[in-house]
């Protein structure tokens, strides 16, 4: 069983759509984290949060918005999506987003565009 | 800036083999290291990590790694295969002057089948 909760775990969303993959994690961590997985890939990172403030935007497309409304909640708010955005997006979470603390995965949300 | 390589992207190893996969590292400081295993339509979990301390580092699943820095490598093994070991394992690291919002470099992972 994993800590960190994704909702939903599939995703099918035509390219006009809005809407919003959430993540949730109740272990006290401070630092959250939005990854992007194509098949047969690593993680590519997306987003950071610490202590609830943007800390990273790895150059991600408007399209994508993240939010983060309090220390256990993150979300991924999507608009106008291109078909290449299809993926598994992946949230994570870490004690305090210091480089020797471990991050904790989520199971996913599979993300196909029509 | 860090890179980190895992050489061969298939291993297959009979049950009750040992388990072997690679990683090495290019980085100017030795690196925080750590080895994730990810099974289908799952996240990613972590099997072990290594930071300070002991360079013989013990994870969950019977698994292993040692740090080697003469050799850049983060080597992770396995005594004995099971078939609930087949899964895509990605070796990942760290910077340690990275202090908070830390980025993980990935490997491109090694997809680990077991056959019986």
């Amino acid at each position: 069983d994993t800590e960190v909760t994704q909702t939903p775990k599939h995703l099918v969303m035509g390219m006009t759509n809005k809407k919003s993959l959430k993540c949730e994690q109740h272990m006290g961590h401070r630092a959250m984290y939005w990854y992007k997985q194509k098949a047969k890939k690593p993680p590519e990172l997306m987003f950071v949060y610490s202590y609830e403030k943007l800390s990273i935007n790895e150059s991600v497309p408007s399209r994508f918005s993240p939010e983060c409304p309090n220390s256990s909640l993150l979300n991924l708010h999507l608009h106008a999506l291109q078909p290449e955005d299809s993926a598994l997006y992946l949230c994570a979470s870490s004690q305090g987003g210091y480089s020797n603390q471990p991050q904790h995965f989520g199971d996913g949300t599979r993300l196909s565009i029509l | 800036a860090q890179s980190v390589t895992q050489l061969g992207s298939h291993v297959s190893v009979s049950e009750g083999a040992l388990v072997l996969l690679r990683c090495n590292y290019s980085s100017s400081v030795p690196p925080y290291l750590f080895w994730y295993v990810q099974y289908p339509n799952q996240g990613l979990q972590l099997l072990l990590k290594y930071t300070t301390g002991a360079t013989l580092v013990k994870g969950i699943n019977g698994f292993e790694a040692e740090f080697k820095k003469s050799e850049t490598s983060f080597h992770l093994t396995k005594p004995s295969a099971h078939m609930s070991d087949a899964a895509e394992y990605f070796c990942a690291v760290s910077d340690p002057r990275g202090g908070s919002n830390y980025k993980l470099t990935f490997g491109k992972g090694t997809l680990l089948t077991v056959n019986p």
